[in-house]
């Protein structure tokens, strides 16, 4: 069955460095998103992408953060200068075509930021 | 705006009993609710949703879930528990129109259902 899949599963970093996290959504599917779940609180939506561009962001998703789509298959989110909030799970989902109405999520890159 | 509601932080649940994990909603136009649960250390798995049509809709490994539009509910049950359900869900929603590539998913608080022997 497909899957998304996200690398690295874990991920700690100096505040202030950059990081990307990569995410492989399903083959196939067209939308594109990023959620983040910090310790103990609801998973929160960050962004979502659709024929190469921001179709939606939230408040969260400001100037340090970005998303590409570089190839046919990766998903990316950088991170310009981490903060320490920025410590949370990460989460990469993709949506089929205009009838999908289900998000596949991805199992998540641990961000660490110390 | 879009917000979901899990009244419960925790519900706990005989095996062999019925399970019901409380969820409602609040969102300008039509909904389009969805369930997911999250295993220890996993991503969210998708359990089930309602777009349209009959009020009880039926998902993965035995679950259900019941939308009232009167009471703006979408209540998950399961008519018997087992010991591996027990995990964290989570209840979202999303405004019914597909414009563009939108349609962001607004998540509850999430509910940990304890399944005991």
């Amino acid at each position: 069955e497909p899957e998304v899949t996200q690398t690295p599963s874990h991920q700690v970093t100096q505040m202030g460095q950059e990081v990307i996290l990569r995410c492989v959504p399903i083959s196939n599917h067209l939308y594109f998103y990023w959620y983040r779940q910090i310790l103990g609180q609801k998973v929160e939506f960050l962004v979502s992408f659709y024929n190469n561009e921001i179709s939606e962001k939230s408040e969260i998703f400001d100037d340090q953060f970005s998303v590409e789509r570089p190839d046919g298959s990766n998903f990316t989110l950088k991170i310009r200068s981490t903060k320490l909030e920025d410590s949370a799970m990460y989460f990469c989902a993709s949506r089929g075509g205009q009838g999908a109405n289900e998000q596949f999520f991805g199992p998540g890159t641990r961000l660490t930021v110390l | 705006a879009q917000s979901v509601a899990q009244p419960e932080d925790q519900v706990n649940v005989a095996e062999g009993n019925p399970l019901t994990v409380k969820c409602t909603y609040s969102v300008s136009g039509n909904p389009y609710l969805f369930w997911y649960v999250q295993y220890p250390n996993r991503g969210l798995q998708f359990l089930l949703k309602y777009i349209t049509g009959d009020n009880l809709v039926k998902g993965s490994y035995g679950f259900e879930a019941e939308f009232n539009k009167s009471q703006t509910s979408f209540h998950l049950k399961k008519p018997s528990a087992l010991v591996s359900d027990s995990a964290l869900y989570f209840c979202a929603v999303r405004v019914g129109i597909l414009t563009g590539g939108g349609n962001k998913l607004t998540f509850g608080t999430g509910t940990q259902l304890k399944v005991e022997l």
